[in-house]
């Protein structure tokens, strides 16, 4: 039962510095979500694809880009990490056809110093 | 724009003690209000769906009940492993179907 996974789970980074979070679903769902979630302000919605090759932004898309090359997979990318993106990262993924329940992974905690 | 409010933030209470966490939404063309539980560390754990006012779900010792401005999420004689955070969200009939959270309620229930 794998549902959705994200990796890594853990991330230090340094003011600069890039990387990508993967996230991958073996459900077959159409539609895939990017949110953060930080103390005081709940889960916010970064980025959303509604199917492979699509991606469209967020209430707090600027700072991140994303891409859904697979149905299974996608990914989240820091192209210049800031202190403001300090946050727990979440994933997760709805099928288009089958009921509106949206799943989450177990998130990705990211620190950049 | 759409909005979801949940209230208390926090809630204590003492193993036995119901009570009933509210959330109040105003969300366009709601398709569906989702309650969530999250423990520290992990990611949200689907609970409920409701559809239309009037709509409620069991579920052990959790009730979800919707009207056409609020659910409520009724714990009855909780136990300490329902301390846990419940997240309330709305569906928009909208482009990406993405869930809109409210910031949750943080529930303690000491033995």
């Amino acid at each position: 039962n794998a549902g959705v996974t994200q990796t890594p789970k853990f991330r230090v980074l340094k003011t600069g510095q890039s990387m990508t979070l993967l996230c991958a679903q073996d459900m077959n769902h159409e539609y895939m979500y990017w949110y953060r979630q930080d103390p005081g302000m709940g889960l916010r919605l970064i980025h959303y694809s509604v199917g492979e090759g699509t991606t469209a932004k967020g209430e707090v898309p600027d700072g991140y880009n994303v891409s859904r090359l697979k149905k299974q997979n996608f990914l989240l990318g820091l192209e210049s990490a800031a202190p403001s993106q300090t946050s727990v990262y979440f994933c997760a993924s709805k099928s288009g056809y089958s009921g509106n329940t949206i799943y989450f992974g177990e998130g990705s905690w990211l620190t950049v110093v | 724009e759409d909005q979801v409010t949940q209230s208390p933030e926090a809630l204590r209470l003492q193993e036995g003690e119901s009570s009933s966490l509210n959330c109040s939404y105003t969300v366009s063309g709601l398709r569906g209000l989702f309650w969530y539980r999250q423990d520290p560390g992990k990611g949200p754990e689907f609970l409920f769906t409701l559809y239309s006012a009037g709509e409620e779900k069991e579920k052990e010792r959790l009730k979800a009940t919707l009207t056409k401005k609020e659910s409520f999420l009724h714990i009855t004689a909780p136990k300490p492993e329902d301390s846990a955070t419940y997240l309330c969200a709305g569906l928009a009939n909208q482009a990406g179907t993405a869930l809109i959270f409210g910031k949750g309620t943080t529930l303690s229930v000491s033995s």
